[in-house]
Parts: C-alpha cells; structure tokens; sequence
C-alpha cells in the first residue's frame, strides 16, 4: 500500500496561486491514477482532478480554469496548482491514488487557509 | 451543491443495522457500477470502504455492505458498533468530464 505525504503553504493570500505537492512512497507513481481532493471546513468533499503518470489530466469543471496537475516521475511526486484563490477555496486538501473510479489511498491532508 | 444526495444523518442502536442511501441520476450512480463510500472520522483522511458497488477491499469488515437499485446506492452497516460513528461519504464515476463525483455526506450516530 503507497504512503502519500502532502505538503506546502499552509496560508496564501487572496488572488495568489496555491501550490501543493504529494510526495508517494511505497510504490511508483507511473501507471497510476492520481488525484486531488479537497473538503472546505465543516463540509463534503470536492474532486479537483486527476493526473495519469506524468501525462493526461482530468479537472473537475467547476475548477478546470484555475488548476494544473503536473507529476514528476523522478520524484515519485505529482503537485496542485490553484490561481486566483479566493476565501473560497480554503479546505483542506488532500492528495490521493485513484483506481477504477474510487479513491484508494488517501494522503493525510494538509489544511490551506487563504487569508489577508 | 453536491452531485449525489445523502441523508445529513442517520441513527442506529448498538448490534442493529442502518443503511445510509445515496441518490444520483441515470448520468452517474445508475449509469455506472462505479459506486464507492468512505468513512471519515473527524480530523482524519477519509478510508476507502466499498468500491463497484458492493465490493469491499481487504481488511473492511463484511458487516459493511453496499448495493445499488436505479440511481439509489446504499451502504449498510450490520451488527453496529461504537467504532462505527463517523461519517460516510459516497462517490460515483459521472462520465469522462466527471470522473468523480462525491454526495453531500451522512453523520452516523450510534446510539
């Protein structure tokens, strides 16, 4: 089973980009699925989207303006970003592998709070 | 708005069963067999409990259980107890521009 490890700014100023990265152990990130999921305070949760080893992506309409999935195979790392972020858009974000449409392994989330 | 409805709670007994609905439409839950849940305790990263419907993954409990009728899926918990309080959240594959779609999520109380 992959470990998946979140990190980044855990504050970003409103109309700045957000950036995240998911470092994966246990496993290679290359013929997988990998996503990116976040929950807003107190709420349910929201598919991004996703990134197909280092190629093909798949964003959540209501978001696919504002996001870039990238991965990079010599890191075994694939990363978020988000621009023009709002209050909105605090939550806490988590990266995770997905197969079959179902979101297997969860990385432990990582809260991203956009503030002045 | 969430793209699949849950009920906001749903209360069972120790040792009863509870079932937890999850309605979609023809363009994701009954289109496809691609119905997963999760439960998710507070503070902590949801867990992957049943996926293509009713299959569980190794190490989740046969009192948990998931079926689907129409745009209805469901995910019955048997035999509850403490430990099961959480809250349970479904998915649906919803087509190639919505590869994943969450409901709203379901507080379970176990009384």
């Amino acid at each position: 089973q992959v470990q998946l490890q979140e990190s980044g700014p855990g504050l970003v100023k409103p109309s700045e980009t957000l950036s995240l990265t998911c470092s994966v152990s246990g496993g290679s990130i290359s013929g997988f699925y990998w996503s990116w999921i976040r929950q807003p305070p107190g709420k349910g949760l929201d598919w991004i989207g996703y990134i197909y080893d280092s190629g093909s992506t798949n964003y959540n309409p209501s978001l696919k303006s504002r996001v870039t999935i990238s991965a990079d195979t010599s890191k075994n790392q694939f990363s978020l970003k988000l621009t023009s972020v709002t209050v909105a858009d605090t939550a806490v974000y988590y990266c995770a592998r997905v197969g079959d449409f179902s979101v297997k392994d969860w990385g432990q989330g990582t809260l991203v709070t956009v503030s002045s | 708005q969430s793209a699949l409805t849950q009920p906001p709670s749903a209360s069972g007994s120790l040792g009863q069963s509870v079932t937890i609905s999850c309605t979609g439409t023809s363009s994701d839950v009954g289109g496809y067999n691609y119905v997963s849940w999760y439960q998710q305790y507070p503070g902590k990263a949801p867990k992957f409990m049943i996926y293509e419907v009713s299959k569980r993954p190794s190490g989740v409990p046969d009192r948990f259980s998931g079926s689907k009728s129409g745009n209805t899926a469901s995910l019955t918990v048997s035999g509850l107890q403490a430990e099961d309080e959480a809250e349970y959240y479904c998915s649906s594959h919803a087509g190639s521009n919505n590869p994943v779609v969450f409901g709203g999520g379901t507080k379970l109380t176990v009384l």
